[in-house]
């Protein structure tokens, strides 16, 4: 199975600054065809979770431009411009590319 | 509007069965892939079963596989899992989710199984 390891935020995060989630895949996530078959969905307090980030950088539809993925096939971070109240909750990357389909462990981003 | 609605959670004995149901409206059902992912209390996310969309195709994780079956009807819009020999680890808010390509696009409220004696 691939294991997802995500990383801890340097809590709480002042409102208006960026903040940065790391996750790593024990395995690359690239696939034949070019994509990166890495999602980011963020679970707010007492929510269902949402989709954010597909492909790696893709925003899915209606997501605020502050949200941007980037990096290779293992490493992948998630960055979050100008954190405002809405965008905290639990924020969690999960593989696509083989089954079973994992998750990491999720991080708790907290705003002072 | 893509509505995904779950129904069936409740208490159960260890050992005993349940059948969660997955509503689904908004969109055309016969068209998509779903899923079932789940999310004990105070943890994360775990995907449960995935189905293709006729149904003739079904994914599991190990700690489902045998006990677990996911099916559809799309007469109805339908989704369902079946859970068999449940267990206390089996405690979870189980979720029904869309998959769109290669993530769970849409995701639905949620319903609470809770194995306890």
């Amino acid at each position: 199975d691939i294991v997802m390891t995500q990383g801890a935020l340097p809590n709480p995060v002042p409102s208006g600054e960026s903040a940065s989630i790391t996750c790593q895949s024990s395995k690359s996530l690239l696939h034949s065809n070019g994509k990166t078959y890495l999602n980011w969905y963020l679970q707010r307090p007492g929510q269902s979770p949402q989709l954010l980030i597909y492909w790696m950088s893709t925003r899915a539809s209606g997501v605020s431009d502050r949200f941007s993925g980037s990096g290779s096939g293992t490493d992948f971070t998630l960055k979050i411009s100008s954190v405002e109240a809405e965008d905290v909750g639990v924020y969690y990357c999960q593989q696509f590319l083989e089954y079973p389909r994992t998750f990491g462990g999720g991080t708790k981003l907290e705003l002072k | 509007e893509v509505q995904l609605v779950e129904s069936g959670g409740g208490l159960v004995q260890p050992g005993r069965s349940l059948k969660l149901s997955c509503a689904a409206s908004g969109f055309t059902f016969s068209n998509y892939y779903m899923a079932w992912v789940r999310q004990a209390p105070k943890k994360g996310l775990e995907w449960v079963a995935t189905i293709s969309t006729s149904g003739s195709r079904t994914y599991y994780p190990d700690s489902v596989k045998g006990r677990f079956t996911i099916s559809r009807d799309n007469a109805k819009s339908s989704l369902y899992l079946q859970m068999n020999s449940l267990k206390s680890e089996d405690t979870a808010t189980y979720y029904c989710a869309r998959r769109d390509y290669t993530s769970f696009a849409y995701w639905g409220q949620g319903t609470l199984v809770t194995v306890s004696s």
